[in-house]
C-alpha cells in the first residue's frame, strides 16, 4: 500500500501568514493527490484535487503543487477562519496523519 | 445538490458488530462512488474503503480487509458499512462521503456517526 507522509505535524502562525504543508507519497502517484480541510465537529471540506486544481467555491489564498511523490499546500495569507487541521490524500485512498495548524 | 445524511450513533460491545448507513439524495448513488473514512479520539482521518471506478470495485484499506463489509441498496440510494468483531480502538466518528468521478476527490459528506465500543 502506498503511504503519505506530512510534514509538519503542527505548526503555530499568525493572520497574514504564507503557510506551507509538505506531503510525500511512498511511490509515485501522478497528480492523484487531494487536500482537505477539517475542522472540529464538522466534516472534512476538499480544497485541492489532482494536486494543484481548486475545488470550485474554495478562495484562491489556497493552492497546491507537485507530482510523482512530492506534493505542496500553500495558504499565501492566513486568515482566522483557517485555522484547521489539513490532510493530503492519494485520491481515493490512504490520507497522510495530518498538519494541524494553531494561532501563534 | 448532493445531500449525505448517514443514520444515528451506536454503542456497541465488544466483539460485536456495527453497521452504518448513508442516505444519498439529489443524485443517484449508482453514479457516485462512495467511500468511508473514520477519525477516532485524537488520532486523524483514516481511510477505510470505497468504490474505484477504474475497476469497477469496492477496494478496503488492508488494515479492515476481513472486517469490514461495504454495500449499496441503489433502489434506496443508501450504502452502508458493515464493521464486525469490534474492539474499544474501533471507538470513532465514521463518515461516508461520495468521490467525484471527474475530480476523484471526496467532495460530498455525511454529518459522521459515532460508534463507542465499550464493555
Amino acid at each position: 500500500d502506498v503511504q503519505m507522509t506530512q510534514s509538519p505535524s503542527s505548526l503555530s502562525a499568525s493572520v497574514g501568514d504564507r503557510v506551507t504543508i509538505t506531503c510525500r507519497a511512498s511511490q509515485n502517484i501522478g497528480t492523484y493527490l487531494n487536500w482537505y480541510q477539517h475542522k472540529p465537529g464538522k466534516a472534512p471540506k476538499v480544497l485541492i484535487y489532482s494536486a494543484s486544481s481548486l475545488q470550485s467555491g474554495v478562495p484562491s489564498r489556497f493552492s497546491g503543487s507537485g507530482s510523482g511523490t512530492d506534493f505542496t499546500f500553500t495558504i499565501s495569507s492566513l486568515q482566522p477562519e483557517d485555522f484547521a487541521t489539513y490532510y493530503c490524500q492519494q485520491s481515493y485512498s490512504v490520507f497522510g496523519q495530518g498538519t494541524k495548524v494553531e494561532i501563534k | 445538490q448532493v445531500q449525505v445524511v448517514q443514520s444515528g450513533a451506536e454503542v456497541k460491545r465488544p466483539g460485536a458488530s456495527v453497521k452504518v448507513s448513508c442516505k444519498v439524495s439529489g443524485h443517484t448513488l449508482s453514479e457516485l462512488s462512495m467511500h468511508w473514512v473514520r477519525q477516532a479520539p485524537g488520532k486523524g482521518l483514516e481511510w477505510m474503503g470505497g468504490y474505484d471506478p477504474e475497476d469497477g470495485e469496492i477496494s478496503y484499506a488492508q488494515k479492515f480487509q476481513g472486517r469490514v463489509t461495504m454495500t449499496e441498496e441503489t433502489s434506496g440510494d443508501t450504502a452502508y458499512m458493515q464493521l464486525s468483531s469490534l474492539r474499544s480502538e474501533d471507538t470513532a466518528v465514521y463518515y461516508c462521503a461520495t468521490g467525484d468521478p471527474v475530480t476523484a476527490a471526496l467532495d460530498y459528506w455525511g454529518q459522521g456517526t459515532q460508534v463507542t465500543v465499550s464493555s
